[in-house]
């Protein structure tokens, strides 16, 4: 079974800090796409990042970029500069290239505190 | 581009009765997409749309909730009759179809937030 764990429920850090969500996943596939969502309190889910499992290069975006780990099956999202606005739910997710199932993990609420 | 339409936003009913849900993809999104996501956990997955047939709908209580897609655009997701667990946001999402080269991110709809009393 193809499963997604986010170990951390709730986490918060002052404003301007780095923090890093953690993301583990588990999968017999060798291609796929992993993604970082973001839902804030509207609950509009927004991509954050993805990362192609067949780049080796960690993706980045701004302030948020991701420490993937093929082998330990790991995908952790870094924010920089953390800022209020980034206060939300946020959801790691995995897709199988060419098939369109997104498995979700069960989300880290992050507070950012000013 | 228009994001994923849902409506209503907000709806409150009482157990047993009955309720739809309404959602409107992004044009040219053959993919369609409805998750139940129960306050503090990830989305769960009900049901799949490929155009206007059925992809995955394993997770989906058939015995009180029913979707359709017809002409492969806009979806229904029905609940009848309703129990209290079925408290929660329904989430639509739409996506271009795999083996795509665009098939790398789902977009979502802000939701319809259920309440049963």
């Amino acid at each position: 079974a193809q499963t997604v764990t986010q170990s951390q429920p709730e986490m918060s850090v002052q404003e301007a800090e780095t923090v890093t969500l953690s993301c583990t996943y588990d999968t017999s596939e060798n291609n796929y796409y992993l993604f970082w969502y973001k839902q804030p309190p509207s609950r509009q889910m927004i991509l954050v990042i993805r990362q192609e499992a067949y780049k080796q290069q960690n993706a980045t975006e701004n302030r948020f970029s991701v420490n993937f780990q093929k082998a330990a099956k790991s995908f952790s999202l870094k924010i920089s500069d953390s800022q209020l606005g980034d206060t939300a739910m946020y959801f790691c997710a995995f897709t199988p290239i060419g098939d369109d199932k997104i498995i979700f993990g069960k989300g880290t609420r992050l507070h950012i505190l000013p | 581009e228009a994001g994923v339409a849902q409506s209503p936003r907000y709806k409150i009913i009482e157990k047993r009765q009955s309720v739809a849900f309404w959602c409107n993809p992004i044009s040219g999104h053959a993919t369609l997409y409805w998750y139940q996501q129960i306050l503090g956990q990830g989305p769960k997955l009900l049901i799949q749309f490929q155009n206007n047939g059925v992809v995955d709908d394993s997770q989906l209580p058939k015995d009180r909730f029913s979707a359709e897609r017809l002409k492969g655009v806009d979806s229904t997701l029905k609940i009848q009759p309703a129990k209290l667990e079925d408290s929660a946001v329904y989430l639509c999402a739409s996506s271009f179809p795999p083996n795509s080269d665009s098939n790398t991110e789902a977009f979502f709809g802000q939701g319809t937030r259920l309440t049963v009393v």
